[in-house]
């Protein structure tokens, strides 16, 4: 069964700290993809990543950066040089691809405060 | 465009009573997710729907139930609301089902249960 785990419940960082938020996934499929979402205080979920199994590229866009390592079933998210609107809660996801994408199984988040 | 719509966006109900959630997706996107959150739970997927035909059902017990519309638009229905029915439900939608891409999300129908 599918499973991911944000460990970090909440982190706090002083401002222009780098942070990294874990994610560690379980999947018996091998072909997946792995998903980073935001959630602001409005509720709604904002995308900001996909990768798929066979891709562990890292990626960086801007100040966030992507590590992927299938090797230990991370997904790791670091945001360089915090700001205090970086101030949400962040979500990892995980799809299994093998018979058709399932839904979204998502971890409990990890909520980021960053103070000015 | 106009993003993904719910409404009402906060509603209050008393125990036994029913509610009736509704999605209006992003423009031209035929398929519809709905998923609940609890700060217990987590975020949870209820169930998907495309082209009026549902896809995918989560774990969820039969007093909830959803539809989809010609129109794409859904709405989600939960009868017998007990106090642990309080969640944040949030509608995604998507061009396609089962793309396993970008899911749009709208800011959620805050329902309480008393």
């Amino acid at each position: 069964a599918q499973k991911v785990t944000q460990a970090q419940t909440e982190i706090s960082v002083v401002e222009k700290e780098d942070v990294t938020l874990d994610c560690v996934y379980e999947t018996r499929d091998t072909t997946y993809y792995l998903f980073w979402y935001k959630q602001p205080p409005s509720g709604e979920l904002v995308f900001l990543i996909r990768r798929n199994s066979f891709d562990e590229q890292n990626e960086i866009s801007g100040r966030y950066s992507w590590n992927f390592q299938k090797s230990t079933s991370s997904f790791n998210f670091t945001i360089t040089a915090s700001q205090v609107v970086d101030s949400v809660v962040y979500f990892c996801a995980l799809s299994e691809a093998q018979s058709g994408n399932t839904p979204l199984v998502f971890g409990k988040g990890t909520r980021l405060s960053v103070i000015a | 465009k106009a993003g993904v719509t719910q409404t009402p966006r906060y509603l209050i109900k008393t125990r036994g009573q029913q509610v009736t959630l509704s999605c209006s997706p992003i423009s031209g996107h035929r398929s519809v997710s709905w998923y609940q959150q609890t700060p217990g739970q987590g975020l949870q997927f209820l169930f998907e729907y495309f082209s009026e035909t549902q896809r995918n059902k989560g774990n969820f017990p039969g007093r909830f139930s959803g539809r989809q519309f010609s129109n794409s638009r859904s709405e989600m229905n939960v009868s017998t609301l007990e106090l642990g029915d309080s969640a944040l439900y949030l509608c995604a939608s998507s061009i396609l089902a089962g793309e396993a891409g970008e899911l749009f999300f709208g800011e959620g129908s805050r329902l309480t249960v008393l």
